[in-house]
């Protein structure tokens, strides 16, 4: 049973490029989040998805970042443009909508 | 949204002893507290939760505490070994009641153990 699957894995980018983060949930969960992960900030909501609606998209994060939910089997997060700041983990995560969380692995990204 | 406090930050244990991390939240209403367990370069990945109608919860070496009044909630790990060395990160709902399943995380326990 396939879990959460983030790509790329790794991303280096120059500032003011464009990226896009790609996450597929597990199979049959209707909630999906991503999370930055920085050493200094820890987990940071940035958005959540409720069977494809937007339930929260970000606070501080909102004017560059955007995340979609095109089907129930595939979400983006577009990063535009990108800020040295930005460099962290990006973690997708789905649920059953039970408060139980399973994470992808993850998207490092790291903007120079 | 709800606000999580976890301490220490750093934790060095021997091995065999035991490791305590505790957390505190701000909204009476949150009914649940996970502890998730994150491995270096790996995603962090649940090990134990507790719901607000129970004390305590054990699963093999890991015991969980819950005050509702102080609105305290602890991750105990007995009999530590260096597989126990990690990341932990307790969490409580984002929302009154947290039904939505966002989470808040506290920011983070790096445990070490030592041989």
């Amino acid at each position: 049973d396939a879990g959460v699957t983030q790509t790329p894995r790794h991303e280096v980018a120059e500032k003011g490029q464009t990226i896009i983060l790609k996450c597929e949930p597990v199979s049959g969960h209707n909630d999906l989040f991503w999370y930055r992960q920085t050493k200094i900030q820890g987990l940071e909501l940035l958005s959540y998805f409720r069977s494809k609606s937007l339930m929260e998209d970000g606070g501080a994060f909102k004017d560059r970042f955007k995340a979609e939910m095109l089907n129930s089997s595939f979400s983006t997060l577009k990063i535009q443009p990108t800020e040295p700041k930005d460099s962290a983990v990006y973690l997708c995560a789905s649920s059953l909508g039970d408060n139980t969380l399973y994470f992808g692995e993850g998207s490092r990204l790291i903007v120079v | 949204g709800e606000q999580v406090e976890q301490l220490p930050s750093i934790l060095r244990v021997q091995e065999r002893s035991s490791a305590s991390i505790n957390c505190t939240y701000e909204n009476s209403a949150s009914n649940y507290f996970p502890w998730y367990k994150q491995e270096p370069g790996e995603n962090p990945k649940l090990i134990i939760d507790i719901r607000s109608n129970m004390e305590r919860k054990q699963i093999q070496g890991l015991i969980v505490l819950l005050d509702k009044k102080a609105k305290r909630f602890s991750l105990h790990i007995t009999d530590t070994q260096p597989a126990d060395s990690a990341m932990y990160f307790c969490a409580a709902p984002m929302n009154t009641g947290g039904l939505s399943g966002k989470l808040t995380f506290g920011e983070g326990t790096q445990v070490t153990v030592i041989s």
